[in-house]
């Protein structure tokens, strides 16, 4: 089984500052990797995902996230955040038929 | 407009009574899945279904039910709503089994048990 950490639960930023929300897993076998965001009483959608090839994948408002297989990590990035970015996080992973989700990193950005 | 759609959206009920949360999709997927969101603990599977008549349970099954009678309806049975199943609940839905699909979530369904 596979199982997920988000190091940070809340992350506060300031409008065009970078940010960088951390996301750890393990798994026996190979993975698939997602991060999904969830606006304020909305349900998630899809940010980006790593499914194999380069290992940076980005998203079409400006995120991006590196596949480690060494570290096993795939941290999010902006390298500057506007106030609509304001939202929950949620890294996720695959193997197999089998996904789960980290905990969420609530990302708040001040202006 | 591909979706996935819930009912209802808000609910607040008490102890012991039956009640049902419906999730339909129009995208023809064959897995569906139910999620609870509770803080600090992210997503956690409650029970998922490879197709029709075909379902499982996820991490967190005690006290739900599911049934999957037709390909775009998976509702979600609670038979016995106690305080402890109150949560935000996602349902989820993705084309295919052994490919690697991204899931489509509905809008979720807030629910309180008092």
């Amino acid at each position: 089984a596979q199982s997920v950490t988000q190091l940070d639960s809340q992350v506060p930023v300031f409008e065009e500052a970078p940010v960088e929300l951390r996301c750890n897993y393990s798994s026996s076998v190979s993975v698939y990797l997602f991060w999904y965001v969830q606006y304020p009483n909305q349900g998630l959608q899809l940010l980006l995902k790593y499914l194999s090839g380069s290992t940076l994948v980005e998203s079409i408002n400006g995120f991006e996230a590196e596949f480690n297989k060494s570290q096993t990590s795939f941290h999010l990035r902006k390298p500057s955040v506007h106030i609509s970015d304001t939202a929950e996080y949620f890294c996720a992973v695959r193997g197999g038929n089998d996904m789960r989700f980290g905990a969420g990193t609530r990302l708040t950005v001040k202006p | 407009e591909a979706q996935v759609t819930q009912n209802p959206r808000y609910l607040i009920t008490v102890t012991g009574k039956k009640l049902t949360v419906t999730c339909s999709q129009n995208m023809n997927h064959e897995y569906m899945s139910w999620y609870r969101q509770d803080p600090g603990l992210g997503l956690r599977q409650i029970y998922y279904s490879m197709n029709v008549e075909v379902t499982d349970k996820g991490d967190v099954p005690e006290g739900y039910k599911v049934s999957r009678k037709e390909k775009r309806n998976f509702p979600l049975i609670l038979e016995s709503p106690s305080p402890n199943q109150t949560s935000l609940y996602f349902c989820a839905s993705r084309e295919g089994t052994n490919r690697v699909y991204e899931q489509y979530f509905g809008p979720g369904t807030r629910l309180t048990v008092t």
